[in-house]
């Protein structure tokens, strides 16, 4: 696609329910980024593919955060259990993944748990 | 300290003043460095990268790096209303593909 798609672009859950986040990166991109930012922060990082395979989750949170990119485009983010303190925008960006490329975001799912 | 700092704001300066950006990072294998422009909701924006010392411009932006130093800084000349936003400032070490954040300078440009 022309730029980085993210869906839902809102989404408001229930403490301790289930969450899925999808990415949509630019076609042809194969490194393949999570963030999250919080009111007034800096996006402050979570994982990173390339292609396929998660190249680094230093950022992960606990091990109520996953995400998969099994053919190495489309990603998904899932956290379990979600906590009120999960309540931020994910932000997910994609580059060409090759030297120091620049990073390219989508709009972000504004994740709200009540 | 944290990896990359800056000022949080917010840097209010007048329509047409050059509004001066600065960043500091503690890692020295830092290579690429990033500034990114977020409007209030939005997502970042890239506005600029540098990765060599010196100075780099596009339009209106300069984007200046001194890592002897370990700082990059970002002018915004004849700022304009538009330009108001936070700036954030990113960097990616080599060896890594990770982008590190800092938390961004509020700008106010006052008609």
């Amino acid at each position: 696609g022309a730029g980085v798609s993210q869906t839902p672009s809102n989404k408001v859950t229930e403490k301790g329910k289930y969450v899925e986040l999808r990415c949509d990166p630019i076609s042809g991109h194969t490194a393949l980024y999570w963030y999250r930012q919080s009111l007034g922060q800096g996006p402050e990082f979570l994982i990173y593919f390339q292609g396929t395979g998660a190249a680094d989750d230093s950022g992960l949170p606990n091990d109520r955060f996953f995400a998969v990119r099994p053919e190495g485009s489309v990603s998904t983010l899932k956290i379990q259990r979600t906590e009120r303190g999960d309540s931020a925008v994910y932000l997910c960006a994609s580059s060409t993944g090759y030297g120091s490329t620049e990073a390219f975001f989508g709009q972000g799912t504004r994740l709200t748990v009540v | 300290q944290k990896e990359v700092e800056q000022n949080s704001g917010p840097l209010s300066v007048p329509e047409g003043a050059i509004a001066s950006l600065n960043c500091t990072y503690s890692d020295r294998g830092s290579q690429s460095f990033f500034w990114y422009r977020q409007y209030s909701g939005k997502s970042p924006e890239l506005i600029m990268f540098i990765y060599s010392n010196g100075d780099k411009e596009d339009g209106r932006f300069t984007a200046q790096l001194n890592k002897a130093s370990q700082y990059v800084s970002l002018l915004i000349r004849d700022s304009q209303p538009s330009d108001s936003a936070t700036y954030l400032c990113a960097v990616k070490t080599s060896g890594t593909y990770k982008y590190i954040f800092g938390t961004g300078t509020r700008l106010k440009v006052l008609a």
